[in-house]
């Protein structure tokens, strides 16, 4: 089956720009969790659905950054007026009991 | 709140020889699940081994496995017999049980250099 796809791979963005990253998880997962993943550095947890209720928003780092995931599926991680400190990994991950599988991971550039 | 720890930012070894990563972590939890992750340069992160902590045997995946000490919150991967597509970052990362929080707290990683 088809494992977590992310879209797109790369972005480069100007500062001050808004950016959309899109995840799709494994078909049937509840579960889906997004994470920051600095150059050289583990990644490091955003936020979580369950379905499409928002569980833990805790890792967000301010509120330019917005996640959702309005059908309990298919989610998007938005950033607005991108900062130049918010270059990136971006992964995305789902779950059905308590192992996550990965998506590639979109990797933003912020100019 | 939970932390893990790394403590080899790079290792080496020859290739069909047995290398050891270690982590640690540190947490107030009495049960828990353990994962190493392996992420290549192409940056998609495979799950390599669990372990839930409620289970005393040490995992194994052919030619991987683990050394879980729960006491000393120890949770180390062997490799054996170690091929050059082994190469790559490896992760420890901790999950706290059902009900808590599911989120992943990660180590920063080792990265493992296989020679020919």
């Amino acid at each position: 089956g088809a494992g977590v796809s992310q879209s797109p791979r790369y972005k480069v963005a100007k500062r001050g720009q808004d950016v959309a990253l899109r995840c799709d998880p494994i078909s049937g997962h509840v579960s889906l969790f997004w994470y920051q993943q600095a150059l050289g550095q583990g990644p490091e947890f955003l936020t979580y659905f369950q379905n499409e209720a928002q569980l833990d928003k805790s890792g967000l780092p301010s509120d330019r950054f917005f996640a959702e995931r309005p059908e309990g599926s298919v989610s998007t991680l938005k950033i607005q007026r991108t900062q130049q400190e918010d270059s990136a990994v971006y992964l995305c991950a789902s779950s059905l009991v308590w192992t996550q599988y990965f998506g590639p991971g979109t990797r933003l550039l912020v100019l | 709140a939970q932390t893990v720890t790394q403590s080899q930012p790079e290792m080496s070894v020859q290739e069909a020889e047995t290398v050891t990563l270690s982590c640690t972590y540190d947490t107030s939890e009495s049960d828990y699940y353990l994962f190493w992750y392996k992420q290549p340069p192409s940056r998609q992160m495979i799950l390599v081994i669990r372990q839930e902590a409620y289970k005393q045997q040490n995992a194994t995946e052919n030619r991987f496995s683990v050394n879980f000490q729960k006491a000393a919150k120890s949770f180390s991967l062997k490799i054996s017999d170690s091929q050059l597509g082994d190469a790559a970052m490896y992760f420890c990362a901790y999950r706290s049980p059902q009900g808590g929080s599911e989120k992943l707290v990660f180590g920063k990683g080792t990265k493992l250099t296989v020679n020919p």
